[in-house]
Parts: structure tokens; C-alpha cells; sequence
């Protein structure tokens, strides 16, 4: 089973659709979970952290759900610019403080 | 513009070839990595420097050797490659190694075809 593992897509919505992506991690030992999203030919960049309550920005709202190992990304309002690969990326204090990253689920926005 | 930046941006070399890739940060970081993205999966750690020092080399080939010669810049050496070494090469750095929260901050990468 791979630490950490997400829907690769492609998800095409069209502008002004709602779109979530779900993310499942193995270890129940993991600390921290963060979205991070990459363009096309770009490199990652942090895109929020997911807190434990939940947490939102604009229209980006990030959940966790420690007892089903997973971790979710709503995107409300879609937006053309919101195409890009969202990376799910899991912290793992047991292993020595190691960052592991999904393979991304892919978005595309169509007008 | 990036506080991570990485030459070259593209290299294509052939399998007897050595070449080196170049990463400097500009943001006082004491902790670089060195990630490979191929298609379709996700981002493989290679090696951990901080302060400087190797601290993780997750079991990647000889024909890779990393160099730290200060905080600020890391290198990747490349030699008798392989075509399916081919990929994107990300460095990255972070305030220090073992942070949970998260951020790393990426170069653009260096995207490498073996032939």
C-alpha cells in the first residue's frame, strides 16, 4: 500500500463547478498533512496546511479525518488558473521528520 | 522569482556522459534536498543535506553523488546515467531538516533526458 496515495485524475470541471479531491495515508502515526499544488511545467508550491478542525482560505477548504486516514481539498468556484496537479504531502515525525508526497491529482478547468 | 534557483534548466546527455546539477538558495535555509519527479508518481526523495551535512540518502544509485559545499548551494553529479534516470530534477530547502510545518520551497528544476 503506498504511504500516501490520491485519485490521479484528471478531474475537468467547468468554471464555477466545485471540485474535492481526497487523499488516503497509510501511517496513523503522521503529524502533519499540507496541500501543495504544482503548473504545468512548474515546481510545487505550498499551497495550506490542514489543521485537525478543518481550515479554510477563500475558496479553498482543506479537511482531516484522523480516524479514516484522510484528507480532503474542496475548491468552491473554479476558476481557469485553478488548473494544476494538487499534491497531497503527509509528514512523518517516525521517520525521522520525512515529507512524503502523493503523485497528485490532476485539475483542469474548462471555460 | 524563485529563492531557489537550478541550472540548467534542461540536459540532455548520453549515458557515458558526466554532467552536474546546480542548485543555490537565496532564502538562509539550513536544510536542501534533492527530489526527482518522474511521470505519473509521486516526488522521490533522494538526499538531505542540513547544515551542510548528508543526513539521508535514500538508497539512490552511486551514478548520483551530491555535493554541499556551503549552505546556500548543492549539487547533484551525474554519471553513467541510465534512460530511466530520465526525469525532472527539483531541488528544494526549508528553514531546518525536520519541520512539520511543511514548507518547502522548490526551484524550477532541471528536467533530464539520458539517450
Amino acid at each position: 500500500r503506498k504511504e500516501v496515495e490520491q485519485d490521479p485524475g484528471p478531474f475537468n470541471v467547468p468554471e464555477g463547478a466545485t471540485v474535492a479531491f481526497n487523499c488516503t495515508y497509510s501511517n496513523s502515526a503522521s503529524q502533519s498533512f499540507f496541500w501543495y499544488r504544482q503548473d504545468c511545467r512548474k515546481e510545487p508550491k505550498l499551497l495550506m496546511s490542514v489543521y485537525s478542525s478543518g481550515n479554510e482560505d477563500g475558496r479553498f477548504t482543506a479537511q482531516l479525518n484522523r480516524a479514516s486516514q484522510y484528507i480532503s481539498l474542496l475548491i468552491r468556484d473554479s476558476k481557469l488558473s485553478d488548473s494544476a496537479t494538487y499534491l497531497c504531502v503527509v509528514y512523518f515525525y517516525n521517520q525521522g521528520g520525512k515529507l512524503i508526497f502523493g503523485q497528485g491529482t490532476e485539475l483542469s478547468v474548462k471555460p | 522569482e524563485t529563492g531557489v534557483t537550478q541550472t540548467p534548466r534542461h540536459l540532455v546527455m548520453g549515458m557515458t556522459n558526466k554532467k552536474s546539477l546546480k542548485c543555490e538558495q537565496h532564502l538562509g535555509h539550513n536544510a536542501m534536498y534533492w527530489y526527482k519527479q518522474s511521470a505519473k508518481k509521486p516526488l522521490e526523495l533522494m538526499f538531505v543535506y542540513s547544515l551542510e551535512e548528508r543526513v539521508e540518502n535514500n538508497s539512490v544509485p552511486s551514478r548520483f553523488s551530491p555535493e554541499c559545499p556551503n549552505s546556500s548551494h548543492l549539487f547533484l553529479h551525474l554519471h553513467t546515467l541510465q534512460p530511466e534516470d530520465s526525469a525532472l530534477y527539483l531541488c528544494a530547502s526549508s528553514q531546518d531538516r525536520q519541520s512539520n510545518t511543511g514548507e518547502l520551497f522548490f526551484g524550477e528544476g532541471s528536467r533530464l533526458t539520458v539517450l
